[in-house]
């Protein structure tokens, strides 16, 4: 059981380029989100999902894409990365339908752009 | 999901206790309190969640008093481990949207 992976674990894009930050996991977990951490700060929403074809946008999706075809994975797009998306990713699944169930975190990915 | 207000920082040494405070003035009646736990480099870690009075577990206790405006995180005897940012978070877990809003946390340094 591995839980929630995430990969890459670093990465740095120039201005201007694309790139999916790919999230798996093995609990058959419904629900599961994105977040970017900037240093120093909490956690912000980016997208999330409650099941396989349903995604909706949390807090700060601009710049981001999601799709959500399987229950185990949830890849999050960046469409033409910029400097103010310099931040560390990390991707939640949880049990429940609720976001104060227990969230289950991935270890993140540390993203640069140039 | 309610507003939350916690220490920016803390220090501690091995072996002490420590307590962490939250305020939430504004709680509703159907809202719950949930500590995340986040080490350096990693994604955050669920702790603990309660109601009221007293809740403890292999990891912490949380005491949430009568009046419940506020709670406190309690790591008994601490290592240099549990040197981490503490979160907590406040709402309705029957429904609280979609937002898990951390805020800026607690960092508690443990020294040796």
């Amino acid at each position: 059981n591995a839980g929630v992976t995430q990969t890459p674990k670093f990465q740095v894009l120039k201005t201007g380029q694309s790139m999916t930050l790919q999230c798996a996991q093995d609990m058959n977990h419904e629900y599961m989100s994105w977040y970017r951490q900037d240093p120093g700060m909490g956690l912000r929403l980016i997208h999330y999902s409650v099941g396989a074809g349903i995604t909706d946008q949390g807090e700060v999706p601009n710049g981001y894409n999601v799709s959500r075809s399987t229950t185990e994975d949830f890849p999050l797009r960046l469409l033409s990365a910029a400097p103010s998306q310099t931040s560390v990713y990390f991707c939640a699944s949880s049990p429940g339908l609720n976001v104060l169930d227990t969230q289950y975190f991935g270890p993140g990915t540390r993203l640069t752009v140039l | 999901l309610a507003k939350t207000t916690q220490p920016i920082s803390m220090d501690s040494y091995e072996g002490q206790e420590v307590n962490i405070t939250c305020s939430h003035n504004n709680i509703a009646t159907n809202d719950y309190i949930t500590w995340y736990q986040q080490f350096p480099s990693q994604g955050p870690r669920f702790i603990i969640q309660g109601y009221k009075t007293k809740v403890t577990n292999e990891v912490a206790s949380l005491f949430i008093p009568a009046d419940r405006k506020s709670s406190t995180l309690s790591l008994p005897r601490v290592s240099l481990s549990d040197t981490a940012v503490y979160y907590c978070l406040v709402g309705d877990i029957g429904n609280a949207g979609n937002m898990l809003t951390f805020g800026g946390g607690t960092r508690l340094m443990v020294k040796p």
